[in-house]
């Protein structure tokens, strides 16, 4: 069965900072994806960034990139130029592509704070 | 991008009763949608994944009587929490996956927030 694991219950950024989450996980499967989502205190669910593990390029969306290291299984993601709104929960979540389910496994998260 | 709406946004209901939380997708043909259970400060928990037509598939540890999820059509599913208890009050959210998009991710409703009293 797959695994995700967030280590970091929680972490501060100074506002324009950079940050990262840390991400691991645990599979048997070669083709999947990764995402990260975000979680404001609204509580609904967004997407923040998407790697499919084929790719070897990481992913890179604004402000927001990964540091995907498959043999290591390892998702890292990079906050840059950190603003008060990316304050938030953040999840690491894997998706099979395999299993036929599609079902996406989810870390513990990851609370952010910026300080301003 | 695609819009899950969830219904309601929150419930109130009394020990004993049903509720009923519905999601739909407004612009996206679901052929799978997704029932997760987050308490306070935790990580979301699949609890089932429906299919369009077909019987629900539980997690291990969910009661699936208690849990009824009907997905009666490609736009609509439904989870109905039966004789709620307190213990049932949570944050339920669902997802749907769009149909024959191979890798697209799952697209989420707002949220219910349960509480029963």
């Amino acid at each position: 069965a797959q695994t995700v694991t967030q280590s970091q219950p929680e972490m501060s950024v100074q506002e324009a900072e950079t940050v990262t989450l840390s991400c691991t996980y645990d599979t048997s499967e070669s083709d999947y994806y990764l995402f990260w989502y975000k979680q404001p205190p609204s509580r609904q669910m967004i997407l923040v960034i998407r790697q499919e593990a084929y790719k070897q390029q990481n992913a890179t969306e604004n402000r927001f990139s990964v540091n995907f290291q498959k043999a290591a299984k390892s998702f890292s993601l990079k906050i840059s130029d950190s603003q008060l709104g990316d304050a938030a929960m953040y999840f690491c979540a894997y998706r099979s592509l395999t299993s036929g389910t599609y079902k996406y496994i989810f870390g513990t998260g990851t609370r952010l704070k910026v300080l301003a | 991008g695609a819009v899950v709406s969830q219904h309601p946004s929150w419930v109130i209901c009394k020990s004993g009763t049903s509720v009923k939380i519905e999601c739909r997708s407004l612009d996206f043909q679901a052929t799978t949608m997704f029932w997760y259970r987050q308490f306070p400060k935790q990580s979301l928990m699949l609890m089932a994944t429906s299919n369009e037509g077909s019987k629900a598939t539980y997690e291990q540890g969910v009661e699936k009587d208690k849990f009824l999820i009907n997905h009666a059509s490609l736009t609509l599913s439904t989870l109905t929490v039966t004789s709620a208890h307190p213990e049932d009050s949570s944050f339920y959210i669902c997802s749907a996956r769009e149909q024959g998009v191979r890798g697209t991710e799952a697209f989420f409703g707002q949220g219910t927030r349960l509480t029963v009293v």
